[in-house]
């Protein structure tokens, strides 16, 4: 069935190194991917986005890889800080753009160190 | 902000019983997902509705059900609640179908079923 993962529940840096979150798709079809952060009490926010077209994105303090080869996905973030502490999650759009039906991995959760 | 409101934050109910959750677009949004958030997991696609039509389901039964309105907001019903359907129940809104990273977020209602 269709499925998103992720390789670490928890995740745990110090404050001004860099992190990076991955995950595991299994529909080769999907052409899109998202990464969201969930902070507590709040739905989840847009991060960074990636088509399968491509291998790297990179936005402020923020870079997703794409490896279509073994169906992985990462998220690195430069100089995390403490605001960055959230759960992050990787997405899949779920049937190729028809809908925005997004299908979600299990999250992350990233503790930052001060 | 998102824009997004959902209401109302937190709901309790027992089994059996039916519940409506709430949710209004950000001004200019025609297109509305709902989605389950269960304690520890990512969120799992139930329904969108554009232009008040639903046109895209997930796994989800037939008792989960829904609305849009003219004004294009949203209405999730759920009959005959069950434990299981104790979750986060998220609300998305796009300004047209097909636009996942244009997907914004509501922060939620939390329903627990007792």
């Amino acid at each position: 069935g269709e499925s998103v993962g992720l390789h670490l529940p928890t995740l745990s840096v110090q404050e001004g190194d860099n992190s990076i979150i991955n995950c595991a798709y299994s529909n080769s079809a999907s052409d899109y991917f998202i990464w969201y952060k969930q902070e507590s009490g709040k739905g989840p926010q847009f991060i960074i986005d990636i088509r399968s077209n491509m291998d790297k994105r990179q936005g402020q303090r923020v870079t997703v890889l794409l490896n279509k080869t073994v169906k992985h996905l990462s998220l690195q973030i430069a100089a995390t800080q403490p605001g960055d502490s959230a759960v992050y999650f990787c997405a899949e759009n779920g049937d190729g753009g028809a809908t925005n039906k997004l299908i979600f991995g299990t999250g992350t959760l990233l503790a930052v160190q001060p | 902000e998102t824009g997004v409101t959902q209401s109302p934050t937190h709901l309790i109910k027992t089994r059996g019983q039916q519940v409506t959750l709430r949710c209004s677009s950000q001004s200019g949004h025609n297109t509305v997902s709902w989605y389950q958030q269960a304690l520890g997991q990512g969120p799992q696609f139930i329904f969108q509705y554009y232009r008040e039509e639903e046109n895209g389901r997930g796994n989800f039964p037939p008792r989960f059900s829904g609305l849009q309105f003219p004004n294009y907001s949203s209405e999730l019903n759920v009959n005959a609640l069950e434990l299981d359907d104790s979750a986060l129940y998220l609300c998305a809104s796009s300004s047209d179908s097909g636009r996942i990273h244009e997907q914004f977020f509501g922060p939620g209602t939390r329903l627990t079923v007792l």
